[in-house]
């Protein structure tokens, strides 16, 4: 089947210590994204990617870093540096960047601290 | 950043009841979309709106973009439980631009 794996779904995160975030897409789309999602709030962008070995920051990239070296993966490392991680962190990919399609989610990691 | 006020906030409803939520924002939007959210898991696309005026049906669920383009509402007509949820509205900005703006969702809850 077609879709966006995300991997683990639970994660848990000591002190200092930076954690990895997988995100996989079989849908040979071009664009990936990655969202941060707090209780009660809508999604907010922390990177997205439009083609392999480029990215962008979003709107809260402080304490998170990204890479995109094959299409189909574009994993999320949250560093030390962010002080607030408890989340749940949604990826989604679209089919390219310059079409108006839409973007599809995959089913999401939760990060705790311990 | 950009923001997308959506309403209500939450709603609680009787099963078999019609439902409406909306979004504005002071910006014009080139693209809307509708998503649902069930509890631990991804947002799942519902209704996808290209053009101002349009006016899409996915089932019992029924939005429109605004003609001013500032606006969209969903309408979920007879609920049942299984449309327990939140509901996301997005948009884009831009033609193409690949950001979307979210919504703060719309939490239903069905009493049976």
């Amino acid at each position: 089947d077609g879709g966006i794996t995300q991997s683990p779904k639970y994660l848990f995160r000591k002190e200092g210590q930076n954690v990895t975030l997988s995100c996989e897409q079989n849908l040979n789309h071009d664009a990936m994204y990655w969202y941060r999602q707090d209780p009660g709030q809508g999604l907010r962008l922390i990177y997205y990617s439009q083609i392999v070995n480029d990215f962008q920051k979003g709107d809260i990239a402080e304490g998170y870093s990204v890479s995109r070296e094959k299409k189909e993966s574009f994993p999320l490392t949250v560093t030390s540096a962010q002080k607030n991680p408890t989340a749940f962190y949604l990826c989604a990919s679209s089919e390219d960047r310059v079409s108006n399609q839409p973007q599809h989610f995959g089913d999401g990691t939760r990060l705790s601290i311990l | 950043g950009q923001q997308l006020n959506q309403s209500p906030q939450s709603m609680f409803i009787q099963e078999g009841e019609d439902v409406s939520m909306n979004c504005t924002s002071s910006s014009i939007f080139n693209t809307w979309l509708w998503y649902k959210q069930d509890p631990g898991e991804g947002p799942v696309l519902l209704i996808a709106l290209y053009k101002a005026g349009e006016l899409t049906s996915n089932g019992r669920l029924t939005a429109q973009f605004g003609i001013t383009r500032k606006d969209s509402f969903l309408n979920i007509s007879a609920s049942i439980p299984s449309d327990v949820g939140i509901y996301f509205c997005a948009g884009r900005l831009i033609q193409g631009a690949q950001k979307l703006v979210f919504g703060q969702g719309t939490r239903l809850t069905i009493n049976p």
